[in-house]
């Protein structure tokens, strides 16, 4: 059983296109997360959600935004792609907040590439 | 703010020898610091967590040591095999966790 999961796993479109990325976790977790994975491998946060509500919004363009229907789900929607949106896409869990130290679950990614 | 730092370089060792990579934090006095394993078009695997009272944890063939004074995190895998190579992440933080760029280790049969 996959734990964290996303769609799709690969997404090529063209600048100024909107998109969504879907991620789902079965884990029974409170607190969900996505991060943003560069060319260079660095790994950052942008948003985190505890119990649907948003806790952590990192400096992110207000083209992306995360929703969180339930405690299982929590998309990613951007707005306008940009090339520079280009990157890998990881949704995260863990049984409560960064703050305590909890080990976060990690989806497969998703790798945006924008034309 | 709080700043992660690894070395960037790859770790090349032999088969059977201890890799040691190491993870230096600034600005920051980490409650933890937690470390994983990434491999190429996969998402971070957590491997381990320390935290800030104790100085070493152990699973396995891994070790992970905390020197609140050299303001340190050390990664060992003893015997290391090919399989181990991957990309080694560490990270803390208080609201959020935060990322070191992660070290590549790659062992050679």
């Amino acid at each position: 059983d996959t734990a964290v999961s996303q769609t799709p796993k690969y997404l090529v479109t063209q600048m100024g296109n909107d998109k969504s990325i879907k991620c789902e976790q079965n884990l029974g977790h409170d607190t969900m997360y996505w991060y943003k994975q560069d060319s260079k491998k660095f790994l950052k946060i942008m948003f985190s959600y505890n119990n649907k509500e948003l806790i952590i919004n990192e400096t992110v363009p207000n083209r992306f935004s995360p929703k969180s229907p339930d405690k299982a789900h929590l998309n990613l929607h951007i707005n306008s792609l940009e090339l520079g949106d280009s990157a890998v896409y990881f949704c995260a869990s863990s049984q409560g907040r960064s703050v305590s130290g909890n080990e976060q679950f990690f989806g497969p990614g998703t790798r945006l590439t924008v034309l | 703010s709080q700043k992660i730092e690894q070395n960037s370089e790859a770790l090349n060792i032999q088969e059977g020898k201890t890799a040691t990579l190491t993870c230096n934090y600034t600005n920051y006095s980490p409650a933890y610091l937690q470390w994983y394993r990434q491999d190429p078009g996969r998402g971070p695997v957590f491997l381990l967590l320390i935290r800030e009272n104790e100085k070493e944890k152990r699973k396995e063939r891994l070790k992970v040591t905390f020197d609140t004074t050299l303001k340190q995190s050390l990664f060992h895998i003893t015997a290391s095999q090919p399989a181990d190579s991957a990309t080694y992440l560490c990270g803390t933080g208080f609201q959020k966790l935060v990322f070191g760029t992660g070290t590549r280790l790659l062992v050679s049969p």
